[in-house]
């Protein structure tokens, strides 16, 4: 089967780091995406990651581990606006599949 | 530069009608591709298309069609509807393809009574 597994829920504190995981299991891939979506909203890409590695963009990075079928989101000095659900989704052979999504909630 | 439209924004409709939902990419972009999004989960792909060819089907039935004009607009029918079809229906651009970066448009709410 393909899976693209991420946690449901996040809590985290304004200012604060936090680390979104994403573990996949597909047929093929040809590389992996984060999106943001708030509530209400259409998804919006964060990044791309298609070699092993660490991906930096401003107070966003994600990192991609082909081998183990792993990727994360690193979200740092985190901001009320940030509360919204991001996405993993991997990309292969002409199809995009998505995670179900994982919710974070911004504390102040 | 206006980015993905879609109409409409808003849709109800009966078991057993028929639907037609419209897209228009960002100036330039050559690709789009369709998504159901029901609440509470991530988009699930039904088509891409490129230089108005089908480059890829997701695992939706046969009632689900799509097609992509000269200039790179694009139509999603569903024949038939069924309760289960309500959802978020998205359209996404790009410039070669599912495998680049999409923009989304603000999608289209379809409601089945």
């Amino acid at each position: 089967g393909q899976n693209i597994d991420q946690p449901t829920e996040m809590t985290a504190t304004e200012g604060a780091i936090v680390q979104i995981n994403c573990t996949y299991q597909t047929s093929g891939f040809n590389g992996l995406f984060w999106y943001q979506q708030h509530a209400g909203e259409a998804p919006t890409f964060l990044s791309y990651n298609v070699l092993d590695g660490l991906e930096e963009k401003g107070r966003f990075s994600s990192f991609l581990s082909r081998s183990k079928g792993y990727s994360y989101l690193l979200l740092k000095e985190l901001q009320m606006k940030d509360s919204a659900s991001y996405l993993c989704a991997v990309y292969n052979n002409n199809d995009m599949r998505f995670g179900a999504g994982t919710r974070l909630t911004v504390k102040p | 530069d206006a980015g993905v439209t879609q109409s409409p924004t808003h849709l109800i409709k009966t078991r057993g009608q028929h639907v037609t939902l419209r897209c228009s990419p960002i100036s330039g972009h050559k690709s789009v591709s369709w998504y159901q999004q029901v609440l509470g989960q991530g988009p699930q792909f039904i088509f891409q298309y490129y230089e108005k060819e089908e480059r890829g089907r997701g695992n939706f039935p046969d009632r689900f069609s799509a097609r992509q004009f000269p200039n790179y607009s694009s139509e999603l029918n569903v024949n038939a509807l069924l309760l289960g079809d309500s959802a978020l229906y998205l359209c996404a651009s790009s410039t070669m393809g599912t495998g680049n970066e999409q923009y989304f448009g603000p999608g289209t709410r379809l409601t089945v009574t």
